[in-house]
């Protein structure tokens, strides 16, 4: 079946730092993948997202780039921000069915200090 | 466009009671997709609807839930006769096939509280 792993945390920066949160994936067919954030407080809100092999997600300064030949999507930033402090979900989405459902890792929390 | 809306944001419950959320789904949006989030877990899938069809369901979806979504637009699921492992943020998803690209946006999440 599909699955996500992602690095556990929680993550400690201090403000200005290289993020990388690593994120490899199992699925059958060819999925697209998803970076979600989720704020405190608030609900999932969707970061970026790659579709197919070497497309690279980017938003906010953040980007991941789908790796087929490692199966990975490794979210980075150069420079973080108090206010990326959250949890970041890596997911993908299996569309060899007749939906496009989405399978999450555990998520990995992201606390940044001044 | 307002974007997801869930009701209850949250609801404590007595064990054995039944409890019943509601989701509105952006405006046009034909899939609505149900996901169910444990402390600690990422989101996992429940169930989903193609416009007022219900055309899959996960084996985590006991008997005793049920959803609906009779006109194509909210989506309701019910708990009914409600356990202490049913407590979890339920949340509510919803796409455009339109569109092409069928990326999801959630709303904020019912915390549901068994006692």
């Amino acid at each position: 079946g599909n699955s996500v792993t992602q690095m556990e945390g929680p993550v400690t920066l201090s403000e200005e730092a290289f993020l990388t949160i690593n994120c490899t994936y199992t699925a059958t067919g060819y999925p697209s993948l998803f970076w979600y954030v989720q704020y405190p407080g608030e609900g999932l809100q969707l970061l970026l997202k790659a579709t197919k092999a070497d497309d690279k997600g980017s938003n906010k300064g953040f980007e991941a780039t789908y790796r087929k030949e490692t199966t990975s999507f490794h979210l980075e930033k150069g420079s973080v921000q108090v206010s990326d402090s959250a949890v970041y979900f890596c997911a993908l989405s299996d569309r060899t069915g007749t939906a496009s459902k989405l399978t999450f890792g555990t998520g990995t929390r992201l606390q940044v200090t001044l | 466009d307002t974007g997801v809306s869930q009701d209850p944001r949250h609801k404590i419950t007595k064990r054995g009671q039944n409890v019943t959320f509601r989701c509105d789904p952006i405006s046009e949006h034909n899939r609505l997709y149900w996901y169910r989030q444990t402390l600690g877990q990422g989101p996992e899938f429940l169930t989903y609807f193609q416009n007022e069809a219900q055309l899959e369901k996960s084996r985590l979806l006991s008997d005793r839930f049920s959803a609906e979504r009779p006109k194509g637009s909210f989506s309701t699921l019910e708990i009914q006769r409600t356990e202490q492992g049913d407590s979890a943020m339920y949340l509510c998803a919803s796409s455009s096939t339109d569109t092409g690209s069928d990326t999801q946006y959630f709303g904020p999440g019912t915390r549901l509280t068994v006692l």
